[in-house]
């Protein structure tokens, strides 16, 4: 079976700009959350979205959104980006409420 | 205040040996706990989940809970240099959503 699969695999974008980023769930999976992983840290949360409603949100700030489409799969927005922003954005899915699997992530470099 | 505390190590063992590792975490309403293994420039590979406290054993690898002392540990056992990694702990918080706090993880090393 498919596992989490995100895209793109890079994505290279300057100061200010806004970049979407993609995330289709493990087939059968109706949960999608979102992390972002700094080096040398633990991935944080960003969202969570359960049958196409927010179940949770991180402390991030309002230019961070997300949503969910009626196939289960997602996109993360990011509007106005800063240097701050450079990571690798992680998604993943599970049969709520249950083990948490990752996609291979994006990695994002704001110049 | 960190939520989920990890030894940062690294930690280093020999080939054939016992690796421990080890997790705190504040919440004391957390019901699910989870192992991940990050190999460097990869995504976090679930390796063990653990819901109730005791033992919980998956081939070469035992997690241990104790709800009261609010710790999590993982024992790789015959530890080999494919065990090379970070290792990250995973709790999820209450609140209604699945949101996971992780640890800065501990990474380990292998040596043949």
């Amino acid at each position: 079976d498919a596992g989490v699969t995100q895209s793109p695999t890079h994505l290279i974008k300057t100061r200010g700009q806004h970049v979407t980023l993609r995330c289709s769930p493990i087939s059968g999976h109706k949960s999608v959350s979102w992390y972002q992983q700094v080096l040398g840290q633990g991935p944080q949360f960003i969202f969570q979205y359960y049958e196409k409603e927010e179940r949770g949100r991180g402390n991030f700030p309002d230019r961070f959104s997300a949503r969910q489409f009626p196939n289960y799969s997602s996109e993360l927005n990011v509007n106005a980006l800063l240097l701050g922003d450079s990571a690798l954005y992680l998604c993943a899915s599970s049969l709520m409420p249950y083990e948490q699997y990752f996609g291979p992530g994006t990695r994002l470099t704001v110049t | 205040q960190k939520e989920v505390e990890q030894n940062s190590g690294p930690l280093s063992v020999p080939e054939g040996a016992i690796a421990s590792l080890n997790c705190t975490y504040s919440d004391r309403g957390s019901q699910s706990f989870f192992w991940y293994r990050q190999y460097s420039g990869k995504s976090p590979e679930l390796i063990m989940s653990i819901y109730s406290n005791g033992d919980k054993e998956d081939g070469r690898f035992t997690a241990q809970l104790n709800k009261a002392s609010q710790y999590v540990s993982l024992l790789i056992r015959d530890s080999q240099p494919s065990d090379s990694a970070t290792y990250l702990c995973a709790v999820n918080s209450q609140g209604g959503s699945e949101k996971l706090v992780f640890g800065k993880g501990t990474k380990l090393t292998v040596n043949p």
